[in-house]
């Protein structure tokens, strides 16, 4: 069974950061580009950030400089650092399979910025 | 930017109706080397993570019920349910992955009558 699970939100003030994880398993993760893809209270979903299995990056606008993606296909875990933090970046997080790789996704975590 | 416009926002029908999702991007999904549209739809119900349901446009998505099809190709696309069941009323999005950033479309809210 394929299982996402994401970890490391939380309440922060602005200007902080906080460390997101994504421990998957039931698939070959080292195969797969993974995504990392928001969404604000009450609205739609945000993508934010991808990285395949050859570790090429891409980020959205609204995050690059600030946001970091990153995995570790030994631990078969995803990871996104966040910095410079607004009350913008409140949102639940998700991490996600490419379409290409089944486009599977975990529950989320919540980030909430605010002082 | 691609920009990912659905319609309508929200609709509400009858248990056993047809549905239709519409999706248009600004820009084509269509990868000429292959010939695969780079577009998902995906189904929300709330509280809960998005699901995949179909991918490259028209490819349902393992498990996905029969009554759920993708149609179109290049900026134009349509989600269909063929018969509306209960446990479908929730949000439906389209996105592109055919440049970055992975843009989706702002949500169709499907509801019972």
């Amino acid at each position: 069974e394929v299982q996402l699970v994401e970890s490391g939100g939380g309440l922060t003030q602005p200007g902080g950061s906080l460390r997101l994880s994504c421990a998957t398993s039931g698939f070959t993760f080292s195969n797969c580009g993974m995504n990392w893809v928001r969404q604000a209270p009450g609205k739609g979903l945000e993508w934010i950030s991808y990285i395949n299995s050859s570790r090429t990056i891409y980020y959205a606008d609204s995050v690059k400089g600030r946001f970091t993606i990153s995995r570790d296909n030994a631990r078969n875990s995803l990871y996104l650092q966040m910095n410079s933090l607004s009350a913008e970046d409140t949102a639940v997080y998700y991490c996600a399979t490419d379409a290409r790789d089944g486009g599977y996704w975990g529950q989320g975590t919540l980030v909430t910025v605010s002082s | 930017d691609i920009v990912m416009t659905q319609s309508p926002d929200s609709l509400t029908v009858s248990l056993g109706e047809r549905v239709s999702i519409n999706c248009k991007s600004s820009q084509t999904t269509l990868y000429s080397s292959n010939k695969k549209d780079y577009l998902v739809w995906y189904q929300q119900k709330p509280g809960q993570p998005p699901k995949m349901l179909i991918y490259w446009a028209s490819t349902r998505a393992s498990g996905v019920p029969d009554r759920f099809s993708g149609s179109g190709s290049g900026t134009d696309f349509t989600l269909t349910i063929s018969s509306l069941q209960a446990e479908d009323v929730a949000v439906y999005y389209c996105q592109q992955y055919f440049n970055t950033p992975w843009t989706f479309g702002q949500g169709t809210k499907v509801e019972m009558k």
